[in-house]
């Protein structure tokens, strides 16, 4: 199976931009989804597709991509923003599995 | 609104089965790819398996095919998860999620998980 690969930590000063990024070769076929997963919670979907939000999820979260990187960025972060951040995608090495990065801490100062 | 929830996670010994299921609600449940997603203590998410809302379409992960099977009864509105032969490494919360019609991802909506745990 194809692999996504996430830097493990990124920080944030309150009310700034950031942007988490994940790589992989099935991102030059399909999108990816990225989700947010607060200490004890279930994941929540925030962006999938070319650069979609699910109902509910505030405007300051937007997708986009490039080649074999995806890019989750978060304009003015939110103290509750700070939680790990998964992307994913379909593999693109014909086995038609689904894949997951291995997560981004995102830390807001 | 979508409501998702699983059951039958618990301690069992390794070799042994477990098999949870995901009662699903507040949307037409054939209609929709499901998936079991799982994440062992302090790691990552990993996808397990999917099923089309079709039951046409079914994979796993190389790490479970041939030990689990995944199923659903769209009558009920139900998805399961028959785990066979478990491994101390397959020790993890299971979530089930919904995909698209068309698409077993992105995971729209998750349930809140159930605790597996194969130990000695």
């Amino acid at each position: 199976s194809s692999e996504l690969t996430q830097d493990p930590a990124v920080s944030v000063a309150l009310g700034q931009t950031v942007t988490i990024t994940c790589q992989g070769d099935s991102l030059r076929g399909y999108y990816a989804g990225w989700y947010q997963q607060k200490p004890g919670q279930a994941p929540v979907l925030v962006v999938y597709g070319r650069n979609n939000r699910p109902s509910g999820i505030p405007d300051r979260f937007s997708g986009s991509s490039s080649e074999n990187t995806a890019f989750l960025t978060i304009t003015g972060a939110q103290a509750e923003d700070e939680a790990d951040y998964y992307c994913n995608s379909r593999d693109s090495s014909g086995h038609l599995h689904v894949v997951f990065g291995g997560g981004t801490k995102l830390t807001v100062l | 609104q979508v409501q998702l929830v699983e059951s039958g996670g618990g301690l069992v010994k390794p070799g042994e089965s477990l098999r949870l299921s995901c009662a699903a609600s507040g949307f037409t449940f054939s209609d929709y790819y499901m998936s079991w997603i799982r994440q062992a203590p302090g790691k990552g998410l990993e996808w397990v398996s999917y099923i089309s809302g079709s039951l046409s379409t079914i994979n796993y992960a190389d790490s479970v095919k041939g030990r689990f099977t995944i199923s659903r009864d769209n009558a009920k509105n139900s998805l399961y998860m028959q785990m066979n032969n478990l491994k101390v490494e397959d020790t993890a919360v299971y979530y089930c999620a919904t995909g698209s019609d068309w698409n077993p991802t992105p995971f729209d909506s998750w349930g809140q998980g159930t605790l597996v745990s194969v130990s000695s």
